[in-house]
């Protein structure tokens, strides 16, 4: 299957700093990009959709002032989570597909802990 | 939002024996999808159902998408130490975005 790598794989940073996590196609363009949320034990939650080259659709109860999504080219997303606390300490995961028609492909997943 | 329901939460099994878990929705999905998750990593695709009644394999798995298009099932059979993991399901509506709906997972431990 196609490949989609997220970076970085773990993250510690101190409470009220941001941090930036990257989603990359690696072989296919990928028209749309999502991000999800898994806290220990549980499913996926999406937070949002993005399109290339156009704003983020948030998902109800995510902030979008906190959780900063940017999908500026057809291969990269990212994932700024703002101002974080210790309750943003979660697993982030991307996914990526081509088109419509495709299948999505997962990353890696990003472990963040916020101290 | 649409709600998946998937069973058993949990299970424990002898390396050897078969394993069936399933999803059941109140919604109707175009697409049922099932994953696997290792621990710290991001799902990996196992077996995709496009058509309601599809029975498709995958090695030692098959899947089913459910002829009422709101259920679908996973078997794994002859199961190895290597099938420990989280499983999920989830299911794809019609529509621009096409976004995923997840199961709450399944973790599967094999015992040797």
């Amino acid at each position: 299957g196609a490949v989609v790598s997220q970076h970085p794989s773990r993250v510690i940073c101190k409470s009220g700093t941001s941090v930036k996590i990257e989603c990359r196609s690696l072989d296919f363009q990928a028209t749309t990009m999502f991000w999800y949320r898994q806290f220990p034990k549980q499913s996926l939650m999406l937070m949002a959709t993005s399109n290339e080259g156009s704003k983020a659709t948030y998902e109800q109860g995510v902030e979008k002032d906190k959780f900063l999504i940017n999908h500026a080219s057809l291969t990269l997303s990212t994932l700024t989570v703002t101002s974080a606390h210790p309750e943003d300490s979660s697993f982030y995961i991307c996914s990526a597909r081509e088109s419509l028609n495709t299948e999505a492909f997962f990353g890696q997943g990003t472990r963040l802990t916020v101290v | 939002g649409q709600q998946l329901n998937q069973s058993p939460q949990s299970m424990f099994i002898q390396e050897g024996e078969d394993v069936s878990m399933n999803c059941t929705s109140s919604s109707i999905f175009n697409t049922w999808l099932w994953y696997k998750q290792d621990p710290g990593e991001g799902p990996v695709l196992l077996i995709a159902l496009y058509k309601a009644g599809e029975l498709t394999s995958n090695g030692r798995l098959t899947a089913q998408f459910g002829i009422t298009r709101k259920d679908s099932f996973l078997n794994i059979s002859a199961s190895i130490p290597s099938d420990v993991g989280i499983y999920f399901c989830a299911g794809q509506l019609a529509g621009s975005a096409r976004q995923l709906t997840f199961g709450s997972g399944t973790q599967l431990t094999v015992l040797p």
